[in-house]
């Protein structure tokens, strides 16, 4: 069984300020992490897929990094905006065919101007 | 980029009957399709995955008789809550994907409210 745990389940922040939260998640067997960004009554967005140890990516104010050894990734926003208020998730595919995603139970941003 | 549109978004039933939820992939092939389920608080769990032309793979628990899933086409797959009760209020969730080392796109939700 594959456990994807992320912390905190909410956030409050105010305008302008930077945050960050974590997903962690078994170290071995792992093939891939995928981050997505989920808007009330949208789909949810795919941010990043992480593959190698020590992966950093960005986008925008939006960046995360990949620790493989020791089970964990982090997301950052820098200068949270209001329209970064949404539900951050994370997922671990089943094995590495890449089919089934396990979720975690996804961190819930609100930026408050 | 890739768009599946899922319909419909919030339904209300009666008890003992049955609802149908469409996800369509707009603008490519969705060779696969996965069926996920959220409760409150918790995290999407995977309902089944369904593979075009073929019969879907259910989860452990989860009734192939109560969630038809039938995935006839590159482009529609339908999931058929039967017989619904109260339990099965949840918010429903499919994700499509072209085949593998594509990306997953997600429809934009079902939230079912059985009374």
């Amino acid at each position: 069984i594959l456990n994807v745990e992320q912390s905190p389940q909410s956030l409050h922040v105010q305008e302008g300020d930077s945050t960050n939260f974590t997903c962690s998640f078994p170290s071995s067997n792992f093939y891939a992490l995928h981050w997505y960004r989920w808007e009330t009554a949208k789909s949810p967005e795919a941010l990043f897929v992480m593959t190698l140890n020590g992966d950093e990516k960005k986008k925008g104010r939006i960046s995360a990094t990949l620790n493989t050894k020791e089970g964990y990734s982090y997301l950052y926003i820098k200068g949270s905006q209001p329209e970064d208020s949404a539900t951050y998730l994370c997922a671990l595919p089943l094995g590495n065919q890449g089919g089934k995603l396990i979720f975690g139970q996804g961190t819930e941003l609100s930026v408050k101007p | 980029g890739a768009v599946v549109s899922q319909h419909p978004s919030r339904v209300i039933c009666k008890s003992g009957t049955s609802v149908k939820i469409e996800c369509r992939s707009l603008d490519f092939q969705a060779t696969t399709m996965f069926w996920y389920r959220q409760f409150p608080k918790q995290s999407l769990m995977l309902m089944a995955t369904s593979n075009e032309g073929s019969k879907a793979t259910y989860e452990q628990g989860v009734e192939k008789d109560k969630f038809l899933i039938n995935h006839a086409s590159l482009t529609l797959s339908t999931l058929t809550v039967t017989s619904a009760h109260p339990e099965d209020s949840s918010f429903y969730i499919c994700s499509a994907r072209q085949g593998q080392g594509y990306g997953y796109t997600f429809g934009s939700g079902t939230r079912l409210t059985v009374v």
